[in-house]
């Protein structure tokens, strides 16, 4: 069981540069989110998603876009890539509101 | 605002000396306090949910405890393979009750 998947695991940026990180899960979740993770700061939430064709933003969405056409898929697109987005971000899926978030092995990406 | 703080950051223990770490809340209506493990390199990893004043959980040597103010993660008799940063959380009614997480405690244990 595959779980969460994100791709990629390692990514270096230009300034300005764009890209999207990918994520899948087979658990059949309604739910998906994205968290970055930035040294001392903690887990912040980017954007969640309750069911597909539904998202809405969280503590910190300024600079990233998502989609969610599929239950399994919740792509994270980085516009206009910039130094402060250099982060950990976890993608993370649930079965519902409030219920354990399982989480995938992060992608490392830096922005210079 | 709701929120969690986790105490100490870090802290060091020997092999076998136990300790305890703390996740202190405010949060209204709170609907489950989550514990997490991470180890570098990783996403976290679910250890726990406690949904009321006095519900312990326990997991090999770890035991998490709540009360109406903290809650607790006491670990017996720790081995080096238990050096992680464990993590605490609560559901945020702000955003679909995902999980708000405090910024961790880093516990490491040498041999």
């Amino acid at each position: 069981n595959a779980g969460v998947t994100q791709t990629p695991k390692f990514r270096i940026l230009k300034i300005g540069q764009s890209m999207t990180l990918q994520c899948t899960q087979d658990m059949n979740h309604n739910y998906m989110y994205w968290y970055r993770q930035d040294p001392g700061m903690g887990l912040k939430l980017i954007y969640y998603s309750v069911g597909a064709g539904i998202t809405d933003k969280g503590e910190v969405p300024n600079g990233y876009n998502v989609s969610r056409s599929t239950t399994e898929d919740f792509p994270l697109r980085l516009e206009l890539a910039a130094p402060s987005q250099t982060s950990v971000y976890f993608c993370a899926s649930s079965t519902g509101a409030g219920n354990t978030i399982y989480f995938g092995e992060g992608s490392w990406l830096t922005v210079v | 605002e709701d929120q969690v703080t986790q105490s100490p950051e870090a802290l060091r223990l020997q092999e076998g000396e136990s300790s305890s770490l703390n996740c202190s809340y405010t949060v209204s209506g709170l609907r489950g306090l989550f514990w997490y493990r991470q180890d570098p390199g990783k996403g976290p990893e679910f250890l726990f949910t406690l949904y009321s004043a006095g519900e312990e959980k326990e997991k090999e040597r770890l035991k998490a405890t709540l009360t109406k103010k903290e809650s607790f993660l006491h670990i017996t008799a720790p081995k080096p393979e238990d050096s992680a940063t464990y993590l605490c959380a609560f559901p945020n009614s702000n955003s679909g009750y995902a999980l708000n997480f405090g910024k961790g405690t880093s516990l490491l244990v040498t041999p």
